[in-house]
């Protein structure tokens, strides 16, 4: 099964305003990555935030995560119409150092 | 660089038939994955490997080899395609092997099994 949950599935907003993605997982991680993937395109690394790490920012991209509550949220501020793609977050697992991908949020930033 | 690669980008194959995914990076990363994608089920691990030689199986291994005999080529086979292997296949490197590097996935495979 799946690690990461992502919510909403689908999130439709207009440009300048904030879109907030979310992102729940099952067991014990080392870190937990975002990607984006634009359409008919292969995925794209955004940021990474550790374990131990409870907040972290690249742009207008901010990252949180609670590992008591095994949940971490993707801000992404003032969107762009070019911002318009699929979100998926990624944990690192403690062994064997997979990647395990949630089933994403389509982010789409109307002009 | 020109990153990681993959060909083909389309591919249409009869059920039965076997094909083979090509996957190529040439970064010098000891790490490569071949995922698969389908709709409304994010991306799913089918086969890694850790280092030239070392292959292990992800979450959907059934039907795909996998054999990794360069450290820039990891090729995915289907022997025997089935329509439920119609998908985008993407193929990722990274640098290490702890989890905690960025990931590079290449353009993607999209086949279709009639």
């Amino acid at each position: 099964s799946q690690q990461g949950e992502e919510d909403p599935q689908a999130l439709s907003i207009q440009e300048g305003e904030n879109a907030t993605m979310n992102c729940s997982y099952k067991t014990s991680i080392n870190n937990l990555q975002w990607y984006r993937q634009n359409s008919g395109r292969g995925l794209v690394h955004l940021i990474l935030i550790r374990s131990n790490e409870r907040e972290k920012h690249s742009g207008r991209l901010r990252v949180t995560l609670d590992t008591s509550k095994k949940s971490s949220s993707l801000l992404i501020t003032a969107s762009r119409a070019a911002d318009t793609a699929s979100y998926f977050c990624a944990t690192g697992r403690p062994s064997k150092g997979k990647l395990i991908f949630g089933q994403g949020t389509t982010l789409q930033v109307k002009p | 660089n020109a990153g990681v690669t993959q060909t083909p980008k389309f591919q249409v194959l009869k059920t039965g038939q076997s094909m083979t995914l090509q996957c190529a990076q040439d970064m010098n990363h000891e790490y490569m994955s071949w995922y698969r994608q389908d709709p409304g089920m994010g991306l799913r691990l089918i086969h890694y490997s850790v280092g030239a030689g070392i292959t292990d199986q992800g979450e959907v291994p059934n039907g795909y080899n996998v054999s990794r005999s360069t450290t820039e080529d990891f090729p995915l086979r289907l022997l025997s395609a089935a329509p439920s292997q119609t998908s985008v296949y993407f193929c990722a490197s990274r640098e290490g092997l702890a989890g905690v590097e960025t990931q590079y996935f290449g353009p993607g495979t999209r086949l279709l099994v009639l």
